[in-house]
């Protein structure tokens, strides 16, 4: 079945340097859509970015990712962390209209001065 | 910003205790989706409707839980007993629809089962 997997349920930086959160995953369907989500605390969880184009870069934020077809990733950068980046970061996948999506397990960015 | 209204905020209920929340979904969004963020932040989907209809449910939503969307009405989830296991954030998200499309989320429903 289909599925999503983020390799690190932790991740803490200091401040300034480069953030990559890794996202792979799992599905028969040749067209996935991939996502990521952040959720701040206290906050609702919201849409950071999403991509269905093999090799483009999609930005946002600050943020970008790229999704790889031949290696099912969709990993998550910036090239600079910041304090206020600190939050939940959850990489999904989607096939269907209507359907739902697959949510990974979700990675804990903490961003250190 | 995201108009997904949920209440309540807080739920605090005892063992075998129903535990009701609401979600009202945003404006035009045929698709509503119930997820369980447990202790762990782990995402598990529990239920989603299209209008009024049930889409996909897991099975311990079937067995456990009382869901609906009805016509004009906020959409609810209902444990009918409530176990210490269930104490996590609701997450109640809708969409448009298709694959593509954003899920937009309420802040959620913070059940704490004693």
């Amino acid at each position: 079945g289909d599925s999503v997997t983020q390799t690190e349920g932790l991740v803490t930086l200091t401040e300034g340097l480069p953030v990559m959160l890794n996202c792979t995953y799992q599905t028969i369907y040749s067209n996935p859509f991939l996502f990521w989500y952040v959720h701040y605390l206290n906050e609702s969880p919201r849409l950071l970015l999403k991509s269905s184009t093999d090799n483009k870069r999609t930005e946002h934020q600050g943020f970008h990712a790229t999704l790889h077809k031949s290696s099912s990733s969709f990993h998550l950068q910036k090239s600079s962390a910041q304090l206020s980046d600190s939050a939940l970061y959850y990489c999904a996948l989607s096939r269907n209209n209507n359907n739902r999506i697959f949510f990974g397990d979700g990675t804990q960015l903490v961003v250190k001065p | 910003n995201s108009k997904v209204i949920q209440t309540p905020r807080y739920l605090v209920k005892g063992q075998g205790q129903k535990a009701k929340m609401r979600c009202i979904p945003e404006k035009g969004h045929p698709v509503v989706f119930w997820y369980q963020q447990n202790k762990n932040n782990e995402f598990k989907f529990l239920i989603n409707f299209q209008n009024q209809e049930v889409l996909q449910q897991i099975d311990m939503t079937e067995k456990r839980f009382s869901a609906e969307c009805p016509s004009n009405s906020p959409c609810s989830l209902e444990i009918q007993s409530s176990e210490a296991g269930d104490s996590a954030l609701y997450l109640c998200a809708s969409s448009l629809g298709d694959r593509a499309a954003e899920q937009f989320f309420g802040p959620g429903t913070r059940l704490t089962v004693l």
